[in-house]
């Protein structure tokens, strides 16, 4: 079954410096993953996606996911982060036309 | 467009009470969808949706019900609220094609069942 495990609950950064968002796949073919990002009271919304074309993908807001398919891993990065950035992140893969599989997710706090 | 709406934000019940969480999207889409997002949890599928008059289970289906009579209104109905059912509540809508279809979220709707 196509599942997702995201590594750590929490990360903090201080604004300027690069984030880093760990994410790894459990998939019997060649998986369809996306990062999701939730602003405090907000819905979800689409960060970047991966559907086996480019393995580094850029998404929305300058971050970009490398799949790597040795290491099972979708790992999310920003080289510098900003206030803004302070959200929970879900690492998503696709189960089936209309199910997804949603990591924990990953709490990203910012200090100035 | 609005995209996906949905009401209240904010839902206290007691034990025991009902009330229907309402959403709508405005995008044409034909597939939706109800998730619940617990603490530490990510989100779990209830209810979806492949068009008008056509609704399945999802991973969590037990004490809700859902009803689709038209592309834009999927109402999530708790007849006998349970303190299990406190969580926060996400409509999505995606638009079936070829390859991957986004799912668009709603704000949410926080339910505390007392």
């Amino acid at each position: 079954a196509q599942s997702v495990t995201q590594l750590d609950s929490h990360v903090s950064v201080s604004e300027g410096t690069p984030v880093l968002l760990r994410c790894n796949y459990s998939s019997s073919y060649s998986p369809s993953l996306f990062w999701y990002v939730q602003h405090p009271n907000k819905g979800l919304q689409l960060l970047l996606k991966y559907t086996s074309a480019a393995t580094l993908v850029k998404g929305i807001n300058g971050f970009e996911a490398e799949f790597k398919k040795s290491e099972t891993s979708f790992h999310l990065t920003k080289p510098s982060a900003h206030m803004s950035d302070a959200a929970e992140y879900f690492c998503v893969v696709i189960v089936n036309d209309y199910k997804l599989s949603f990591g924990a997710g990953t709490t990203v706090t910012v200090r100035a | 467009n609005a995209g996906v709406t949905q009401t209240p934000k904010f839902r206290i019940l007691k034990i025991g009470q009902s009330m229907t969480l309402q959403c709508t999207q405005d995008m044409n889409h034909n597939y939706m969808y109800w998730y619940r997002q617990d603490p530490g949890m990510g989100l779990k599928l209830i209810y979806y949706s492949v068009g008008a008059g056509i609704t399945d289970k999802g991973e969590v289906p037990n004490g809700y019900n859902v009803s689709r009579s038209t592309t834009e209104d999927f109402p999530l109905r708790l007849e006998l609220a349970a303190p299990s059912q406190t969580s926060v509540y996400f409509c999505a809508s995606s638009l079936r094609t070829r390859s991957y279809n986004e799912q668009f979220f709603g704000p949410g709707t926080r339910l505390t069942v007392l």
